[in-house]
């Protein structure tokens, strides 16, 4: 099994909402990952996790609060966004964080914030 | 700071022939370089992996090269498909090691009947 679970699929929310985005895989994978996509625009890695420690964040607002329950899920949680965080949020996990390692996407949950 | 480049206008051709993609980078000497396909509304899937010391790779119709002089990647996809059109991304490791990967805008590709 190769595959990365995101759910919700889709997601609207006020500036004032809290939802969280969730990742799942079940491939034994020990690093996950979440990006950012803009529209007509590259993924854009925001935070890594490796053995279910926060190893990268990418100076990313504190709006977005990554999770890491257990090395096989991946929460992020959202809180008081703002328009322009309207993206496609991929979620990928690699077997470890050692370079050359494939990353394996998840089909990502596309945000609307209202 | 590092910069991937890739053809931004999409790449039209015939069903049959060979597509010919293009990744140029500056300001960096990456470990390794791969390739991903992504599809309108989907995640992007892996395709190929090369390495700073491999020149060439070969995957069924897919066949990456490497040139770490020029600071350029070409991607071929030979005997094209309509099922091949899509948007190729191509990656490289980041500087802060953990797998990091930096994507270059990517090239639609369209294979025409």
């Amino acid at each position: 099994d190769t595959e990365v679970t995101q759910t919700p699929k889709h997601l609207v929310m006020g500036m004032t909402n809290k939802k969280s985005l969730k990742c799942e895989q079940h491939m034994g994978h020990r690093a996950m990952y979440w990006y950012k996509q803009k529209a007509k625009k590259p993924p854009e890695l925001m935070f890594v996790y490796s053995y279910e420690k926060l190893s990268i964040n990418e100076s990313v607002p504190s709006r977005f609060s990554p999770e890491c329950p257990n090395s096989s899920l991946l929460n992020l949680h959202l809180h008081a966004l703002q328009p322009e965080d309207s993206a496609l949020y991929l979620c990928a996990s690699s077997q470890d964080a050692s370079g050359g390692e494939t990353q394996y996407f998840g089909p990502g949950t596309r945000l609307l914030v209202l | 700071s590092q910069k991937i480049e890739q053809n931004s206008e999409a790449l039209n051709i015939q069903e049959g022939k060979t597509a010919t993609l293009t990744c140029n980078y500056t300001n960096y000497s990456p470990a390794y370089l791969q390739w991903y396909r992504q599809d309108p509304g989907r995640g992007p899937v892996f395709l190929l992996l090369i390495r700073e010391n491999e020149k060439e790779k070969r995957k069924e119709r897919l066949k990456v090269t490497f040139d770490t002089t020029l600071k350029q990647s070409l991607f071929h996809i030979t005997a094209s498909q309509p099922a091949d059109s899509a948007t190729y991304l191509c990656a490289l490791d980041g500087p802060g090691g953990y797998n990091k990967l930096i994507f270059g805008a990517g090239t639609r590709l369209a294979v025409h009947p």
